[in-house]
């Protein structure tokens, strides 16, 4: 079993509309965890960190259910520039290494 | 400042070819990694560092060498290339502290074997 799996879509939504995905990750030490964001061919970009009480950037939300091992990401009023891949990274261990997920492709269309 | 930079953007090498992949950062970050990215594999950690003079594994280190004499600089070398080791290679960095902290990466170099 991998030890952060996420579905690699690809999610196609229309402008405007919600779309959420979600990540499971298999380490229950695991310590911190965050959503990066990948444009095609460019390195990752932090979106947000994500926390047990559930945190809101913008349009974004993020919730982590340690219970579950489980995080997802919830975003409102899709843009043409959320277009992306979405990595789910987990910290875990000596040196908190970053796991990524293989990541979920999100195509925004008019 | 320039964030993490990394040389070359692109790289062809033979089999059995050596290099050296250079990364730099001037945020005075503790913590550096090294990562490849393959279609369908995400990104996995090949070899990282806690500070000058302390390196460590990561997932997948075999054919991977790396050192750490400064604090701003962690280059990795590909001892004999392979084709195996064709990938896209990123260079992050980021302070350590009692939380982990927002982890910066390279542009990336884009390696082919052949």
């Amino acid at each position: 079993r991998k030890e952060v799996e996420q579905d690699p879509g690809p999610f196609n939504v229309p402008e405007g509309a919600t779309v959420a995905f979600n990540c499971t990750y298999s380490n229950s030490a695991s310590q911190s965890f965050f959503w990066y964001r990948q444009d095609c061919r460019k390195e990752p970009k932090l979106l947000m960190s994500v926390y047990s009480s559930g945190n809101e950037d913008g349009r974004f939300t993020a919730q982590l259910n340690r219970a579950s091992q489980y995080i997802s990401l919830l975003i409102r009023d899709s843009k043409l520039s959320d277009s992306a891949t979405y990595l789910c990274v987990v910290s875990t261990g000596t040196a908190s290494k970053l796991t990524f997920g293989t990541g979920t492709r999100l195509q925004v269309t008019l | 400042n320039a964030g993490v930079t990394q040389t070359p953007k692109f790289q062809v090498l033979k089999t059995g070819q050596s290099m050296t992949l250079q990364c730099a950062q001037d945020m005075n970050h503790e913590y550096m990694s090294w990562y490849r990215q393959d279609p369908g594999m995400g990104l996995r950690l090949i070899h990282y560092s806690v500070g000058a003079g302390i390196t460590d594994q990561g997932e997948v280190p075999n054919g991977y060498n790396v050192s750490r004499s400064t604090t701003e600089d962690f280059p990795l070398r590909l001892l004999s290339a392979a084709p195996s080791q064709t990938s896209v290679y990123f260079c992050a960095s980021r302070p350590i502290g009692p939380i982990t902290y927002e982890q910066y990466f390279g542009p990336g170099t884009r390696l082919t074997v052949t």
